[in-house]
């Protein structure tokens, strides 16, 4: 089955600076790529997420990055403010066969200082 | 909307008891799924359902039972609590053309002591 390692674990930043967040997967046959927001004492946010015929895709302060041959993906926030620190979850899934589930690395936990 | 709901919020459980997690949505979504969350483990699947009367086991589903008898409840039932199922448990959903687009309940933290 899908293994998506993912790191750091912990990540403090100065406000203003860029906070980059790394995930690799294992089975080549993921095609879909979520990333999750969680915040104290709620559940997780679906806050971008990345499809396999795309290498990057950007939100506002937000992008992601894919490269399928290396199998990994990268979570970029720009100008971070305190609001952005969260527990953030990388997750690997293949749309065709997996009935959405999805197989989660183990979350980063971002500090950002004012 | 109220998206997805479950309850209780917090459970504190003894060693041997049961119980059954709550999750609930309203957004007319096929699939449900339920996560558990350890500490620096991120989630993992417990069940999941693809419809009304169909579920399936996840990743981890020793000491757990679904049931999914409405497209919008999918409970969770714990019996014969242990030590090992203190977590956080999420409740998921997704709808029928993108269920990998899934959207999470706010949790209930369970405690077995």
């Amino acid at each position: 089955g899908e293994n998506v390692e993912q790191h750091p674990s912990t990540l403090s930043v100065q406000e203003g600076d860029s906070a980059v967040i790394k995930c690799t997967y294992s089975d080549s046959a993921s095609n879909y790529f979520p990333w999750y927001k969680q915040e104290l004492g709620k559940g997780p946010q679906l806050i971008i997420d990345i499809r396999s015929n795309v290498g990057e895709k950007k939100d506002q302060r937000i992008a992601v990055t894919l490269n399928k041959t290396a199998k990994h993906f990268s979570l970029h926030i720009t100008e971070t403010q305190p609001e952005d620190s969260a527990v953030y979850f990388c997750a690997a899934s293949d749309r065709a066969t997996s009935y959405g589930k999805l197989t989660f690395g183990q979350g980063t936990i971002l500090t950002v200082h004012p | 909307n109220a998206g997805v709901t479950q309850t209780p919020k917090f459970r504190i459980l003894k060693i041997g008891q049961s119980m059954t997690l709550q999750c609930t949505q309203d957004m007319n979504h096929n699939y449900m799924y339920w996560y558990r969350q350890d500490p620096g483990m991120g989630l993992k699947l417990i069940y999941y359902s693809v419809g009304a009367g169909i579920t399936d086991k996840g990743e981890v589903p020793n000491g757990y039972n679904v049931s999914r008898s409405t497209t919008e409840d999918f409970p969770l039932r714990l019996e014969l609590a242990a030590p090992s199922q203190t977590s956080v448990y999420f409740c998921a959903s997704g709808g029928m053309i993108a269920p990998n687009e899934q959207f999470f309940g706010p949790g209930t933290r369970l405690t077995v002591l």
